[in-house]
């Protein structure tokens, strides 16, 4: 199993749909997980972390972390054309240092006006 | 300005040949990173800096990879004797650390785009 796995896409909503990104890690991947959305040639920026188990919300954006399972999602509620990028799940490299952060290839999201 | 500045934006130079990238983090930042992306890849970790120090360097692919921050501010990432496989994007990101011990946001740079002919 590659360390972060996603599933590149594209996956494409309708506007106003939810959209669900979804990750896996493996046991190299500490607990720390993040959300970063890339538009084209453009730099990441970060939307989500999540530390604990469980749901975390932030406007329209939930993460949601499984230990158990090894499993990170974002949900995107009320999807939006400005939503349409590639979105990155990262988790802290075991072991590592601050910011040694494990990417994953990203999920591009289209949302379709 | 108040992001993160990379310089320059594209490089393009041939095999064999020496570059030089350089990062300005935002003002403040204590911790800078660098990691490069390849096109259809997510970023990979080369390097991170708490202030003038390489405090994980276990992301450098050879020793034709190295990265100084002699002030504890701006970071140049110098690669040797480059091959075409070193073409990607070089990005830069810096963050405060948070006291407890998350990384907290990492404000990345507009990337540095080398490519080798």
């Amino acid at each position: 199993q590659k360390e972060v796995e996603q599933n590149s896409g594209p996956l494409s909503v309708p506007e106003g749909a939810i959209a669900s990104l979804n990750c896996t890690y493996s046991d190299r991947v500490s607990q720390s997980f993040f959300w970063y959305r890339q538009y084209s040639g453009k730099s990441p920026e970060l939307i989500m972390s999540i530390y604990s188990n469980g749901d975390k919300e932030d406007g329209r954006f939930t993460a949601q972390l499984n230990k158990a399972s090894q499993y990170v999602s974002l949900l995107i509620r009320d999807s939006q054309p400005s939503d349409s990028a590639t979105y990155l799940c990262a988790g802290s490299n075991y072991g590592g240092s601050q910011g040694n952060l494990i990417f994953g290839k990203g999920t591009k999201l289209s949302v379709k006006p | 300005g108040a992001g993160v500045s990379q310089t320059p934006s594209n490089k393009v130079t041939e095999k064999g040949k020496y570059v030089e990238l350089r990062c300005d983090p935002i003002s403040g930042h204590t911790a800078l990173y660098w990691y490069r992306q390849s096109l259809g890849q997510g970023p990979e970790f080369l390097i991170y800096f708490q202030g003038t120090g390489a405090a994980d360097d276990s992301g450098l692919p050879n020793d034709r990879f190295f990265a100084v921050r002699p002030e504890g501010s701006v970071s140049t990432l110098k690669i040797q004797r480059t091959e075409r496989g070193d073409s990607a994007v070089y990005l830069c990101a810096s963050s405060l650390i948070s006291g407890t011990g998350h990384t907290g946001e990492l404000f990345f740079g507009e990337g540095s785009r080398l490519t080798v002919l």
